[in-house]
Formats: C-alpha cells, structure tokens, sequence
C-alpha cells in the first residue's frame, strides 16, 4: 500500500532556484492539500483541491503554484526560492465523502540557502 | 475562520503514567470533526483518534482517550500506561463537517516526551 507519495525527501536550494515537489497517492481520493510546517507554528495549509482541475489557495499561497491534472497527482511549485520557503512541506489526501481521515505523505524537507 | 489552540508546548510523562494533552478550538460550526494527529520523530504525521462533534459519547482507541466538551470548545486527549514509542510531536487538528472546501486545521503542536 503505497498511500501518499512524497518526492524528494530532502532538497536544499539556493535562493532564487525553482524546484517542483511531487505528489502522488494511489487511494483516489478526490482531496488533496499541501501543508508546510515550520518550527513550533503547526501545519499550515498552502494550496488545496477538490478534484482534478480545480485548485484554490489556503492560508499561506505566495511564492508557490499548483496543478492538478490528474486524480492521483498534486504537484506543488516552488518559483524564485527565497530562506523564508525553508520548511518541511507535507502532501496530504483524503475522501470526504466517505472518510474523514487525511492520509499523508512522508514530508520533504526543503533547505533554501 | 476556525482557530485551533494548544497551550502547552511541551510536556513531559514518566513510562507507565498518564497524561493529558490540552487543546481548545474556536468555531461558530454546530457539526464538525476533531482529531488528534502524533508526529514521530520519522516526521510521519499518523492519526491516533477522531471525534465526531455529533457523538456526544468520547471517542477511544485503546490507551487513548478523548475529553470533548463540545459547550467549552475543548478536545483533550489522555494517554494511559504511557511508553517510550509516545514520545512524539501531537496535533490537534479541526474539520468542518459537510460539503464545501474544509481542510483540517491545525493548533502548534505539544511535544510529549516519555522518560523511563
């Protein structure tokens, strides 16, 4: 059971690079979110999607992008890498019609220096 | 917006004793979901209990517990016979119930460290 596929675990980027972290879950979920978290302030959400083709922000959406072309996969973009984007970043899926539950990834912890 | 408040940063509990985590939540929602998530040290984010704001009865699953008071807007989890393997980050996390866009929301974590 692969779940929430998270790529790279680990990347470190230097300011002003782009880098795109991948998303793939295999349950067929409809929802999936991007997180980050940083030291002692939680998760917070960064973009969201209901389903294929359909994406909108959360709490905290500058500097990133979203695509949501397929059911399985959510990739987040990360353009002009600023240390402020340093985090761990978390992908999560979930189906709401039948589950409560958020499934997530393993996280990708993004350096930028 | 629904907020989401932990007080206590860190705690700390001796193997085999018990202990209860704090958190309390702001919402004009009438039905909603509260869940607590455990963060490892492996960063794995892992649901530990769910609490359906409808069921008055406290949600359980095997050494934990739920204290949900839906009137005070609180959702305390307790953890009995604690072990070493508890010692983790833990999230309180909110969902709005019914359709619409409602992703999970999240208070600042408590980090629990258990100490033989």
């Amino acid at each position: 059971n692969a779940g929430v596929t998270q790529t790279p675990k680990f990347r470190i980027l230097k300011i002003g690079q782009s880098m795109t972290l991948q998303c793939t879950q295999d349950m067929n979920h409809n929802y999936m979110y991007w997180y980050r978290q940083d030291p002692g302030m939680g998760l917070k959400l960064i973009y969201y999607s209901v389903g294929a083709g359909i994406t909108d922000k959360g709490e905290v959406p500058n500097g990133y992008n979203v695509s949501r072309s397929t059911t399985e996969d959510f990739p987040l973009r990360l353009e002009l890498a600023a240390p402020s984007q340093t985090s761990v970043y978390f992908c999560a899926s979930g189906d709401r019609a039948y589950n409560t539950e958020a499934f997530f990834g393993q996280g990708t912890r993004l350096t930028v220096v | 917006a629904q907020t989401v408040t932990q007080s206590q940063p860190e705690m700390s509990v001796q193997e085999a004793e018990t202990v209860t985590l704090s958190c309390t939540y702001d919402t004009s929602e009438s039905n909603y979901y509260l869940f607590w998530y455990k963060q490892p040290p492996s960063r794995q984010m892992i649901l530990v209990i769910r609490q359906e704001a409808y069921k008055q009865q406290n949600a359980t699953e095997n050494r934990f517990s739920v204290n949900f008071q839906k009137a005070a807007k609180s959702f305390s989890l307790k953890i009995s016979d604690s072990q070493l393997g508890d010692t983790a980050m833990y999230f309180c996390a909110f969902m709005k119930h019914g359709a619409g866009n409602t992703p999970l929301v999240f208070g600042k974590g408590t980090r629990l460290s258990v100490i033989a």
